[in-house]
């Protein structure tokens, strides 16, 4: 089955780029979505299709997809960023969802 | 608004089975595959399955294949989950979410509050 990878944890200081990188086979070729979740909360999507945001999404989130890696960025972090991310992707060949192992992004 | 509203924390023994609801509303209900997703203390999102609210159709990841059972009564807009012989390991937080489809692209919006489900002899 597809398998999507994220690192553990990535730390970051208020003002500063939160990159989270989510690595899978060939992930250029799928849709690749990212949830944001708040501890103690329901997953919340911030990004979908790779690159769109939802209404009420700041502009400060981005993301892009290239060869085996997707990318989560976060410019100009905030405290309020402070939250764990996932990737997740639809595995067309079972119909199948999977998500990444998640990233838990620390403000300092 | 769209929402999607589960019912409360439920304590099992082991061996026993619980049944998960989830209250949809702010949209047609028939329209839109729902699917299950747990997290286990501490750990990741794990999905679980979905559920055709038209056809009833379900399909179910591996891993619960044999042990999970998905419903839905289009009458009062619900869907429900069924998890079967229970064990310490299925102790988690249960999602309900509504699958948004484009062309190739299927994500998860919105997300219902969570439902925790404790098996503890």
């Amino acid at each position: 089955s597809y398998v999507l990878t994220q690192p553990p944890s990535v730390s970051v200081a208020p003002g500063q780029t939160a990159t989270v990188p989510c690595g899978g086979n060939n992930i250029v070729s799928k849709s690749v979505h990212w949830y944001r979740q708040m501890p103690g909360q329901a997953p919340v999507l911030v990004l979908y299709d790779n690159s769109d945001r939802p209404s009420g999404i700041p502009e400060r989130i981005s993301g892009a997809t290239s060869g085996n890696t997707a990318t989560l960025t976060i410019t100009r972090v905030e405290a309020g960023d402070e939250a764990d991310y996932y990737c997740q992707v639809w595995d067309s060949s079972t119909d199948h969802y999977v998500f990444g192992t998640g990233t838990k992004v620390t403000v300092l | 608004q769209v929402q999607l509203v589960q019912s409360g924390a439920e304590v099992k023994k082991p061996g026993a089975s619980v049944r998960v609801s989830c209250k949809a509303s702010g949209y047609t209900f028939n329209e839109f595959y729902l699917n299950w997703v747990r997290q286990a203390p501490g750990q990741g999102l794990e999905w679980m399955g979905w559920i055709n609210p038209n056809s009833g159709g379900t399909d179910f990841s591996p891993k619960f294949q044999g042990r999970v059972t998905m419903t839905r009564d289009t009458s009062i807009t619900t869907a429900y989950l069924e998890l079967h012989r229970l064990t310490s390991d299925d102790t988690a937080v249960y999602y309900c979410a509504r699958t948004w489809q484009l062309a190739a692209a299927r994500w998860f919006d919105p997300w219902g509050q969570g439902t925790l489900v404790t098996v503890s002899s």
